[in-house]
């Protein structure tokens, strides 16, 4: 019962950015928009959270639309290492992962 | 910062066999968290303890899981008696006061039931 919505996969080509859409439509007020990642046999890695505004950090931007029901999460230089399964999830404090967005980046 | 540690690694058992997994979090990070992933799915949260204090176990299968975190740091998830569905990989996570929106993530316990 994941509030949010990512395509099954992407491949993206090694040092261009990749840009991950997620829907939440059904977003409530209080509820922030949080990715996270998984490396293959790694536990999942926070990378960016927002409420309403944009926001950067050294790993990525996150892009949250006006209405907050769709977000987009950018890796400005895609590398090899950023090959993972990336997780879109809204919550307060409580995280529900869904199946997330399997990114394959290729040299 | 050292991160969270699990152990063991992975655990392979018969059905009906107990097993439990162990999870040392951050120092200092009162909450702490057990997920369970399914090959091909995303973590489920099965337990949330702040301090030794359960706050959600709404997901955890009572009947044959249980948990604890007897002095508000190190933590145990046991499973008895195991079943086949219960193949995954055990995850723990914690979260501190300073970083309260960032969960650090074990590397996780991965179990086979044959």
């Amino acid at each position: 019962d994941a509030k949010t919505t990512q395509p099954p996969s992407m491949d993206c080509a090694e040092g261009r950015a990749a840009n991950l859409p997620c829907n939440h439509s059904t977003i409530s007020g209080n509820e922030y928009v949080y990715w996270y990642r998984q490396i293959h046999s790694q536990g999942p890695q926070y990378i960016i959270h927002g409420l309403k505004n944009n926001e950067t950090n050294e790993m990525a931007s996150l892009i949250i639309t006006e209405d907050r029901k769709s977000s987009t999460l950018i890796l400005p230089h895609a590398t090899l290492r950023d090959t993972a399964v990336y997780y879109c999830i809204v919550a307060t404090l409580k995280l529900s992962f869904g199946a997330g967005t399997t990114v394959t980046v290729r040299a | 910062e050292a991160g969270v540690a699990q152990s063991p690694r992975y655990k392979i058992i018969e059905k009906r066999q107990s097993v439990a997994f162990w999870c040392n979090p951050i120092s200092g990070h009162a909450t702490l968290y057990w997920y369970q992933q399914i090959l091909g799915q995303g973590p489920k949260l099965l337990i949330q303890f702040q301090n030794n204090g359960v706050v959600d176990d709404s997901q955890l299968p009572k009947d044959r899981f249980s948990a604890e975190r007897l002095k508000g740091v190190d933590s145990t998830l046991k499973i008895q008696p195991a079943k086949l569905e219960d193949s995954a990989v055990y995850l723990c996570a914690s979260l501190g006061l300073i970083s309260s929106d960032e969960q650090f993530f074990g590397p996780g316990t991965r179990l086979t039931v044959l």
